[in-house]
C-alpha cells in the first residue's frame, strides 16, 4: 500500500477562522512533509517532519502550525490566513529523511480562504 | 547546489506518437533523479527515478527516462501517447547529503491530441 490519504479534499474558510489539515500514512514512513502549490507552479515545501520532530520550517508563517502526533499521522492546523494562502496542500511521506528516498504524495487538499 | 530546468513548458503529441520531455539538472553532489506526474486536481505520482544503479530507469505506464552524466540531463520518454497521459510532469533533483529536499523544475504540460 503506497498510500497517502488527505482530509478533507476541499476547504473553504474565512480569514478569522480555525480549521485543520490531516494527514495519514501507513507505510511505517518516518519522514513527512507539507507542500504548498499554488496554480501552474511546481509544489514549494512548508515543513519537513523526521521521526516525528519537525526537522525543517521553511520560513513559513505563524499561521499555519503544524503537528505530527505519531508517525503515521500529520497535520496542519490554520489561524488567520490570507487570501493569498489559497492553494492546493499536499503531503508526503518517504521511508527516511535524505535524497535517496522517493516521496509518495496524497492527493491534497484544495483550499479557497475568503 | 540543485537545480533543475525543464526546456519546455508545453509539449503536444498526437496520440500514438513518442513523448519526449527534456529535464537538465545542476547539483553539486550525486544526485538522485524522479519524473512525477500530476494530472488536474490531483496529486503528484511518482513516475520514475534514478538513485546511480542502470542510467536507463524504466518506470509505471510505459515510460523512461536515461540518465547522462555528460550531459547532465534526465529526459522522459515514452514510445506511444495515450490520452490518458495528458498532464503535468515535473523534473525533480534532490542531493543525496542531506535533508530531504526535492528541488522542482517548473513543469511541463503534456497535450495529447486525439
Amino acid at each position: 500500500d503506497t498510500e497517502v490519504t488527505q482530509t478533507p479534499k476541499h476547504l473553504v474558510m474565512g480569514m478569522t477562522n480555525k480549521k485543520s489539515l490531516k494527514c495519514e500514512q501507513h507505510m511505517g514512513h518516518r519522514a513527512m512533509y507539507w507542500y504548498k502549490q499554488k496554480a501552474k507552479k511546481p509544489p514549494e515545501l512548508m515543513f519537513v517532519y523526521s521521526y516525528e520532530k519537525l526537522s525543517i520550517n521553511e520560513s513559513v508563517p505563524s499561521r499555519f502550525s503544524p503537528e505530527c502526533p505519531n508517525s503515521s499521522l500529520l497535520n496542519l492546523h490554520l489561524h488567520a490566513l490570507q487570501p493569498e494562502d489559497s492553494a492546493l496542500y499536499l503531503c508526503a511521506s518517504s521511508q527516511d529523511e535524505g535524497g535517496f528516498y522517493e516521496q509518495y504524495f496524497g492527493p491534497g487538499t484544495r483550499l479557497t480562504v475568503t | 547546489a540543485q537545480s533543475v530546468t525543464q526546456l519546455d513548458s508545453h509539449v503536444s503529441v498526437s496520440e500514438g506518437t513518442p513523448v519526449l520531455l527534456r529535464c537538465n539538472y545542476s547539483s553539486s553532489y550525486s544526485p538522485s533523479l524522479f519524473w512525477y506526474v500530476q494530472h488536474p486536481n490531483k496529486g503528484l505520482q511518482l513516475l520514475l527515478k534514478y538513485t546511480s544503479a542502470a542510467t536507463l530507469v524504466k518506470g509505471i505506464n510505459g515510460f523512461e527516462a536515461e540518465f547522462k552524466k555528460s550531459e547532465t540531463s534526465f529526459h522522459l520518454t515514452k514510445p506511444s501517447a495515450h490520452m490518458s497521459d495528458a498532464a503535468e510532469y515535473f523534473c525533480v533533483v534532490s542531493d543525496r547529503t542531506g535533508a530531504n529536499n526535492l528541488f522542482f523544475g517548473t513543469g511541463t504540460r503534456l497535450t495529447v491530441i486525439p
